[in-house]
């Protein structure tokens, strides 16, 4: 089955600075690509979602890239504010158009500092 | 309703008994999964429902484990003799048809002591 890594598993940056979380996958027949945010107490919320017929997506502050050669995918989150502070997680799937059989990451969890 | 809705919020029960946790899935969305989240990790897919019938299963990890939705709306996911390995947030989420925006609840914890 799939198997999705994530890294790192915490982050620390200050207001205003750029956030990289990486994952790489196992399953070429993956195909679709989600991102989520996860609150405290929360269920995951999605951030953003790429398909492997694209390399990069941004919307306003958030941005993701796919390499599907090499297998990984990667969130960008620019002029992180507190309110970013998170936990994020990436995820898998080779179920175009449907958020069943995702496999997630392990997660990161992310802290913006003012 | 306004979002996905779980019942209840935390659950603690004995080992060897039998829970059920529910999930009300937003207004008209026809498709409803469940995850499940253990302490630190991402969380983990169980089943998945189109309508009233269970169109994917294969995440379910014992025959302990079943779910139901008779209406196509509220499901009830059932856990027969629980164990403490059954210990962890268990998700619901929605979404339309087709459409990959899965709305998530904010999850059952469920404690086997």
């Amino acid at each position: 089955g799939e198997n999705v890594e994530q890294h790192p598993s915490t982050l620390s940056v200050q207001e205003g600075d750029s956030a990289v979380i990486k994952c790489t996958y196992s399953d070429s027949a993956s195909n679709y690509f989600p991102w989520y945010k996860q609150e405290l107490g929360k269920g995951p919320q999605l951030i953003i979602d790429i398909r492997s017929n694209v390399g990069e997506k941004k919307d306003q502050r958030i941005a993701v890239t796919l390499n599907k050669t090499a297998k990984h995918f990667s969130l960008h989150i620019t002029e992180t504010q507190p309110e970013d502070s998170a936990v994020y997680f990436c995820a898998a799937s080779p179920v175009s158009g449907s958020a069943r059989q995702l496999t997630f990451g392990s997660g990161t969890q992310l802290t913006v500092l003012p | 309703g306004a979002g996905v809705s779980q019942t209840p919020s935390n659950k603690v029960t004995e080992k060897g008994k039998y829970v059920e946790l529910r999930c009300d899935p937003i207004s008209g969305h026809t498709a409803l999964y469940w995850y499940r989240q253990s302490l630190g990790q991402g969380p983990e897919f169980l089943i998945y429902f189109q309508g009233t019938g269970a169109a994917d299963d294969s995440g379910l990890p014992n025959d302990r484990f079943f779910a139901v939705r008779p209406e196509g709306s509220v499901s009830t996911l059932k856990i027969q003799r629980t164990e403490r390995g059954d210990s962890a947030v268990y998700l619901c989420a929605s979404s339309l048809a087709g459409k990959t925006e899965a709305f998530f609840g904010q999850g059952t914890r469920l404690t086997v002591v």
